[in-house]
């Protein structure tokens, strides 16, 4: 079965600290993606990445930025986390060759207090 | 960019009867269009997707159809029953790299 895996379900950061958050994919999919899904404003993306070592901006960059050092593994990173970056944060993976949509992981629940 | 549109927000449907949610695209180039459902504290997962080149799929209780004149393409869920309540997204894309999301659809089936 094809699994995107996120190391946390469930975090809790002080305000300033720098974040990470981990995502690793076991189907070889090229494409990977950050979201984050706030109640009424649905799914926003963050980053994404077309292959190893590439990044682009999603919508909204702001206050975060990436690492996709290997194929497998794409990582979140919060610089200095604020209150207003509580949200769920959903990573997904896709291929063109696997022709389907994306395949997500179980999210990751972050509080920043 | 792409806008995707759904609706409606909020959805109660009684066991058994059928509901339908709604979206709409404003970029002509898109050709895929995947549903997904995201049950409480999960991931959302896709439930069924349709090309460009075509304009109806069904699968079991599920249909989705596609008007790629108007830029509008609907869910159709038939004879609901309690495990389909859920958050529906809809989502478009050129090929299978970026997608655009709707903003969901809360669908609750009461028995």
């Amino acid at each position: 079965d094809v699994k995107v895996t996120q190391s946390s379900r469930y975090l809790v950061k002080r305000t300033g600290e720098k974040v990470f958050l981990e995502c690793v994919q076991d189907m070889d999919h090229e494409n990977m993606f950050w979201y984050r899904q706030d109640p009424g404003l649905g799914l926003r993306l963050i980053y994404f990445s077309y292959d190893v070592k590439m990044k682009e901006k999603g919508d909204i960059p702001e206050g975060y930025s990436v690492s996709r050092e290997k194929k497998e593994r794409f990582s979140l990173i919060l610089e200095s986390a604020s209150t207003n970056q509580t949200s769920m944060y959903l990573c997904a993976s896709t291929s063109e060759v696997a022709n389907y949509g994306y395949t997500f992981g179980s999210g990751t629940r972050l509080t920043v207090v | 960019g792409e806008n995707v549109e759904q609706h409606p927000s909020t959805l109660s449907v009684q066991e058994g009867d059928s509901a339908v949610i709604k979206c709409t695209y404003s970029d002509s180039a898109s050709n895929y269009f995947p549903w997904y459902k995201q049950e409480l504290g999960k991931g959302p997962q896709l439930i069924i997707d349709i090309r460009s080149n075509v304009g109806e799929k069904k699968d079991q209780r599920i249909a989705v159809t596609l008007n790629k004149t108007a830029k509008h393409f609907s869910l159709h869920i038939t004879e609901t029953q309690p495990e389909d309540s859920a958050v529906y997204f809809c989502a478009a894309s050129r090929g299978f790299n970026k997608f655009y999301f709707g903003s969901g659809t809360k669908l609750n089936v009461k028995p």
